[in-house]
């Protein structure tokens, strides 16, 4: 029972360097998210997916960018890492938008 | 104005204890009302969900929802040690894609 796996669980990056957050769920789930946490604030969503091939900015999206070539993928790509996008960044999935959303453990990121 | 606010605590309970845990919103056209568990270093996990005004009850839970007030609440009967965790509220428009999650409050039962 996988559910939604996010790797890796721990990332430092340097300033202006790039990387790819991967995000998979084997639950066969149309509706896929990502969210940052940062302390206080609660969960922000950076972008979605409806489905494949399908995405669409949430509240935060500069700096990031998503694709969905897949029902199960959805990675995150962060360029020119900035020390505002440090934060915990959580992927989750649902069947629909009224249904229940599960999350991943989390990546933690530091940008140095 | 934040659309969710929702006090950060940290709560100090006994175990035992009834823990009473709140939010209060702006947007009227929120509909769906859920409460997530979230312990340390993990992924939050759906612990109620309801749809509208009215009140839900799980096990030691219970969840209610005031529109008329934009008030919700998440109350624990019996409070253990292991319901130690962070819970957020999060809320939801019919038919939208984007839930709104509060802050989140800490809450710690001591043994």
């Amino acid at each position: 029972n996988a559910g939604v796996t996010q790797t890796p669980k721990f990332r430092i990056l340097k300033i202006g360097q790039s990387m790819t957050l991967q995000c998979t769920q084997d639950m066969n789930h149309n509706y896929m998210y990502w969210y940052r946490q940062d302390p206080g604030m609660g969960l922000k969503l950076i972008y979605y997916s409806v489905g494949a091939g399908i995405t669409d900015k949430g509240e935060v999206p500069n700096g990031y960018n998503v694709s969905r070539s897949t029902t199960e993928d959805f990675p995150l790509r962060l360029e020119l890492a900035a020390p505002s996008q440090t934060s915990v960044y959580f992927c989750a999935s649902s069947y629909s938008s009224d249904t229940e959303a599960f999350f991943g453990q989390g990546t933690r990121l530091t940008v140095v | 104005q934040k659309e969710v606010e929702q006090d950060p605590g940290p709560l100090s309970v006994p175990e035992g204890a009834i823990v009473s845990l709140n939010c209060t919103y702006s947007n009227s056209a929120f509909q769906y009302f859920m409460w997530y568990r979230q312990y340390s270093r993990k992924g939050p996990e759906l612990l109620m969900y309801t749809y509208s005004s009215g009140n839900k009850e799980d096990g030691r839970f219970t969840a209610q929802v005031d529109k008329s007030s934009k008030y919700i609440s998440l109350f624990i009967r019996d409070s253990q040690p292991s319901d130690s965790a962070t819970y957020l509220c999060a809320m939801r428009s019919t038919g939208g894609f984007k839930t709104i999650f509060g802050a989140g409050t800490r809450l710690f039962v001591k043994a």
